[in-house]
């Protein structure tokens, strides 16, 4: 069975950090490109961040400059190291697979920038 | 650019609806793999289509993908009052970018 479970969101001040991690199972972590999505209080979906399987990486410019997306595949782990946090960073950040689109979603982590 | 869903839509029970994705500037092609989600208050999105067209392992055979004249079609028959949920579609614009439309608020009554 397909499984991704996020973790590492939390509360943090404005200018902080948070490292986020996503850990996969059920399937050959990889082969596949990776992806962070997120979706702020009331808000739709928005795309942060990709990572290919042969590690090309992209950016939403919402947070070029100041998150870091990477992967260990001996750990099949997707990671999303967020640095610089503002208010508008609030959101769920969902870790999600994709082929052609993004196929299979975690479940979340909620992140909050507060002071 | 921005990409375009109606931000809200209604079918009665049994009934066809069809949701359309768009692009503020040009038109939507199969190179920009339109996918499909449908997302219930307080859960994950769920993937319906992907690659335009795909179905999603597991999804009803009532939802499918098209291109419609230029936009990106998704077309809900013999719709269930457990079809209530919010859909959106994103697009891949190319250089990696994906772009996520607005949302479509689907009522069933």
């Amino acid at each position: 069975e397909v499984q991704l479970v996020e973790s590492g969101g939390g509360l943090v001040k404005p200018g902080g950090s948070l490292r986020l991690s996503c850990a996969a199972s059920g399937f050959t972590f990889s082969s596949y490109n990776m992806n962070w999505v997120r979706q702020a209080p009331g808000k739709g979906l928005e795309w942060v961040s990709s990572i290919t399987n042969d590690n090309y990486i992209y950016y939403a410019d919402s947070v070029k400059g100041r998150f870091t997306i990477s992967r260990d595949n001996t750990k099949n782990s997707l990671y999303l190291q967020m640095n610089s946090l503002r208010a508008e960073d609030t959101a769920v950040y969902y870790c999600a697979r994709s082929e052609g689109g993004f196929t299979f979603w975690g479940q979340g982590t909620p992140v909050t920038v507060s002071s | 650019t921005v990409v375009t869903q109606e931000p809200s839509f209604s079918v009665s029970p049994g009934g066809t609806v069809t949701l359309t994705c768009g692009l503020s500037s040009g038109s939507v092609s199969t190179t920009n793999y339109p996918t499909w989600y449908h997302q219930t208050p307080g859960q994950a999105p769920r993937t319906l289509i992907y690659s335009t067209s795909a179905r999603s392992s597991g999804v009803p055979d009532r939802f499918s993908g098209s291109i419609l004249g230029n936009k990106a079609a998704l077309t809900i028959t013999g719709a269930q009052a457990d079809d209530e949920s919010d859909y959106y579609c994103a697009l891949h614009m190319g250089s990696g970018i994906w772009v996520f439309g607005g949302g479509t608020k689907l009522t069933v009554l």
